[in-house]
């Protein structure tokens, strides 16, 4: 049974060409994230939403953006992709804000930039 | 600004061995700790979740253990398989961010 799912899991886009992310969750949680991860780098962190609050990340460049219209649905847009935005994006949700909330990851979108 | 390390980035062992896994963090004002596994092209996977106020969890055959005032976290692997085989990552909680280190590359030889 999905719980956090990203679509789709492999997205190939050209250099300068705007491209959307896709998560959505069944889990009904108030928190939504998005990490990057570069090939053998940790995890980073974007920008999360709770509930409508969209909170940045200070080094967060502008060339990335989020929407989430419903509690189910999350996206990232990056405006105009460059080759150092190759990586792989997860989306991640939480039951709440909290030092003792639990994160679920989903499988994750590879991002490929031509 | 919290730094999270991993001790060694690759490891490779025998089907079989116990094995632990090293993880350091440079400010100890954390809420918790978590251990994620990451197959390859894939996303995380939780595996435990350590409170602060707690020393130690387990899940089968793996133990995680927490010692706030050295900043370290170990990760212990019993009896190793080869389904074992992934990228382990630990990640600490400071305020509500989690902030991710590099991870190890496990390899279980059958």
């Amino acid at each position: 049974d999905a719980m956090v799912i990203q679509n789709p899991r492999y997205q190939v886009t050209q250099f300068g060409k705007p491209v959307t992310l896709s998560c959505s969750q069944t889990l009904n949680h108030n928190v939504m994230y998005w990490y990057q991860q570069k090939s053998s780098q940790a995890p980073k962190l974007l920008f999360h939403y709770y509930d409508k609050d969209f909170n940045n990340e200070a080094d967060t460049p502008d060339n990335f953006q989020s929407r989430r219209p419903n509690t189910s649905f999350c996206f990232l847009d990056i405006r105009s992709p460059g080759l150092g935005d190759a990586a792989m994006y997860l989306c991640a949700t939480s039951r709440d804000l909290g030092a003792s909330e639990t994160q679920y990851f989903g499988p994750g979108t590879r991002l490929l930039v031509l | 600004k919290q730094e999270v390390t991993q001790i060694p980035a690759a490891l490779s062992v025998p089907e079989g061995e116990n094995l632990v896994l090293n993880c350091s963090f440079t400010d100890s004002a954390i809420y918790n700790l978590q251990w994620f596994r990451q197959d390859p092209g894939k996303g995380l996977t939780s595996l435990l979740l350590i409170q602060s106020s707690q020393r130690e969890q387990t899940s089968g055959r793996l133990n995680a253990s927490l010692d706030k005032s050295s900043g370290r976290s170990t990760l212990y692997i019993a009896a190793s398989q080869p389904g074992d085989s992934a990228t382990y990552l630990c990640a600490v909680i400071g305020a509500q961010k989690l902030v991710f280190g590099q991870g190890t590359r496990l390899t279980i030889n059958p």
